[in-house]
């Protein structure tokens, strides 16, 4: 069945650090990719996204690209800031499952000046 | 933002007693999805509803039952609330396809 698999945190970076969290991906279909950011005691928000192989999905400084070839989706950032501590998801949706989502367990971020 | 909005926010309840959640959509999307969120586990799926009064179940539907009989509305109830239920409940909406999900704001339930 469909899964993704993210890389285990807690993550610790100096402010201006780059920024690596890894995401692999099983499915059946053509799955669409998605990067989530959880705040503290805030629902889940997307960050960015991509439908098709070689998509680059960015925002807010953060890039990811999928790859297809390497079923992966990794979210890098150049240069962290505080505010970027938080949770971040890993997810794919794939209409050949009834547009059910999967979601990574998560990666927990901490950034500090 | 997406219009979802879930009710309560919070709430305390005792073991063996029946709980509702409400999900609020304005956005007239096709699906709904309730997930559990709790430490180590990331979100987990609950149920979720592809259309007024079509559901499915989840990975993690014991316990649990949904309702949609409109299509802003998904209700989770929890027939005999246990302490394994303690988590928060986020609600998300989908169109379908390709298009991602947008969340709730959550609600924290604890059952003592």
């Amino acid at each position: 069945g469909d899964s993704v698999t993210q890389m285990e945190g807690p993550v610790t970076l100096s402010e201006e650090a780059f920024l690596t969290i890894n995401c692999t991906y099983t499915a059946t279909g053509y799955p669409s990719l998605f990067w989530y950011v959880q705040y503290p005691g805030e629902g889940l928000q997307l960050l960015l996204k991509a439908t098709k192989a070689d998509d680059k999905g960015s925002n807010k400084g953060f890039e990811a690209t999928y790859r297809k070839e390497t079923t992966s989706f990794h979210l890098e950032k150049g240069s962290v800031q505080v505010s970027d501590s938080a949770v971040y998801f890993c997810a794919l949706s794939d209409i050949n499952t009834g547009n059910q989502f999967y979601f990574g367990t998560g990666t927990s971020l901490t950034v500090i000046p | 933002d997406a219009g979802i909005t879930q009710s309560p926010r919070h709430k305390v309840t005792e073991t063996g007693t029946p709980v509702t959640l409400r999900c609020h959509q304005t956005e007239n999307h096709r699906y709904m999805y309730w997930y559990r969120q709790d430490p180590g586990h990331g979100l987990r799926l609950i149920h979720y509803s592809y259309g007024v009064k079509d559901t499915d179940k989840g990975e993690v539907s014991d316990g649990y039952s949904v309702s949609r009989s409109k299509t802003e509305d998904f209700l989770l109830t929890l027939e005999s609330a246990t302490s394994s239920q303690t988590s928060v409940y986020f609600c998300a909406i989908s169109g379908g396809g390709p298009y991602e999900q947008y969340f709730g704001p959550g609600t924290r339930l604890t059952v003592t």
